[in-house]
């Protein structure tokens, strides 16, 4: 059965203090690996999709590498409105089902 | 663009009831799932409905049920409701396979 694993589940961050979100996975046949960011009470906003080991993309202070094991999400030079949980996910061999980790919550302190 | 809707945002019904909520994908978009989101189990998939057809279904009772119209909105229905169903239920489109899931904003459903 596919899993996925985050860590560390929270993190604590001061302004400026820059860092990584890891998110390791076991699938049978990746399609895709997604990063979301949740604030409290709403939906997840997408972020990136990467695709296949290697591959690297960028959005303002994040940046997201992929593995044939794991994902990173960089966060450089936090802001306090970077502060969110990141939720990764996988897409299996077939189908739009994604499977999420539990999540990263991120606290950025002014 | 319009995002994904959902409808209600928020739901308070009693044991044994059932409830339907509603998502409207984004203009153009065939896929609709839905997942929940509770603080134990986190986010898992419900089920996922592409040109009116159930292609993907997760691990959950046959109380937890959809469809899709014509138009891609899409229902789920959760009848003889239970305590462990209060949840944020959230919907997500996406243009077909391999394309990005887009989020609603969720519908927050609580059982008493």
């Amino acid at each position: 059965e596919d899993q996925v694993t985050q860590s560390p589940e929270a993190l604590r961050l001061q302004e400026g203090e820059s860092s990584s979100l890891n998110c390791s996975y076991t699938v049978s046949g990746l399609r895709g690996l997604f990063w979301y960011r949740q604030d409290p009470g709403k939906g997840p906003e997408f972020l990136f999709t990467l695709y296949s080991a290697g591959e690297e993309k960028e959005k303002e202070r994040l940046k997201a590498t992929l593995t044939k094991k794991e994902s990173f999400l960089h966060i450089t030079a936090p802001k306090p409105e970077d502060s969110a949980t990141y939720l990764c996910a996988v897409q299996e061999a077939a189908g739009n089902k994604l499977t999420f980790g539990g999540g990263t919550r991120v606290l950025v302190k002014p | 663009k319009a995002g994904v809707t959902q409808t209600p945002r928020y739901l308070i019904k009693t044991r044994g009831q059932q409830v339907t909520l509603s998502c409207s994908p984004i203009s153009g978009h065939r896929s609709v799932s839905w997942y929940q989101q509770t603080p134990g189990q986190g986010l898992q998939f419900l089920f996922e409905y592409f040109s009116e057809t159930q292609r993907n279904k997760g691990n959950f009772p046959g109380r937890f049920s959809g469809r899709q119209f014509s138009n891609s909105r899409s229902e789920m229905n959760v009848s003889t409701l239970e305590l462990g169903d209060s949840a944020l239920y959230l919907c997500a489109s996406s243009a077909g396979v391999d394309n990005e899931q887009f989020f609603g904003p969720g519908t927050r459903l609580t059982v008493l």
